[in-house]
């Protein structure tokens, strides 16, 4: 089974703080990536990639960063939170080409006070 | 700008009936098509993938998929209270780098 792990499961911060969301995927797939979904607004994708040291914005990227220093390991990086990023990100994997399925990890809630 | 559109619900079923999920897009190269479970406060789970027209049936669950008419739909037979979730729709969005579009999912509630 494809197991994509998150470091937390909630998280609390002050607007202002640096925050590092990190997600470890086991399955040696080369795509990752990271939604946020609010009420209302569905699944929006922030950034991704598709290997090593590679990145790419999604539709939401402004405020995020990322890094991607191993193939199994994608992190999501709020440089300076603000209450706006106060959502459920969630890491997903998949693999290049082929049928294009997505494994989802258990998501991460942040809230950013 | 590519599209899935689906009815948000609330969808209200008896228990054992069978449940009816509808998704329309709008990109017609789209080649892959899932279907994801999401309980609330829970991530989304893949419970169905198809690629070809026709039905594809797993258990309860049936998808099926009309590339012409641009839709796709699951059927979940004898409905039970536990498949009360948020039903999420996807499709590749083109390219090789294996983005999905997602719609914005139906709320499905069964009715002991």
């Amino acid at each position: 089974d494809v197991k994509v792990t998150q470091s937390s499961r909630y998280l609390v911060k002050r607007t202002g703080e640096k925050v590092f969301l990190e997600c470890v995927q086991d399955m040696d797939h080369e795509n990752m990536f990271w939604y946020r979904q609010d009420p209302g607004l569905g699944l929006r994708l922030i950034y991704f990639s598709y290997d090593v040291k590679m990145k790419e914005k999604g539709d939401i990227p402004e405020g995020y960063s990322v890094s991607r220093e191993k193939k199994e390991r994608f992190s999501l990086i709020l440089e300076s939170a603000s209450t706006n990023q106060t959502s459920m990100y969630l890491c997903a994997s998949g693999s290049l080409g082929g049928n294009n399925e997505q494994f989802f990890g258990p998501g991460t809630r942040l809230t950013v006070l | 700008q590519k599209e899935v559109e689906q009815n948000s619900g609330p969808l209200s079923v008896p228990e054992g009936a069978i449940a009816s999920l509808n998704c329309t897009y709008s990109d017609r190269v789209s080649q892959s098509f899932f279907w994801y479970r999401q309980y609330s406060g829970k991530s989304p789970e893949l419970i169905m993938s198809i690629y070809s027209n026709g039905d594809k049936e797993d258990g309860r669950f049936t998808a099926q998929l009309n590339k012409a008419s641009q839709y796709v739909s699951l059927l979940i037979r004898d409905s039970q209270p536990s498949d009360s979730a948020t039903y999420l729709c996807a499709v590749n969005g083109g390219g090789s780098q294996g983005n999905l579009i997602f719609g914005k999912g139906t709320k499905l509630s069964v009715k002991p």
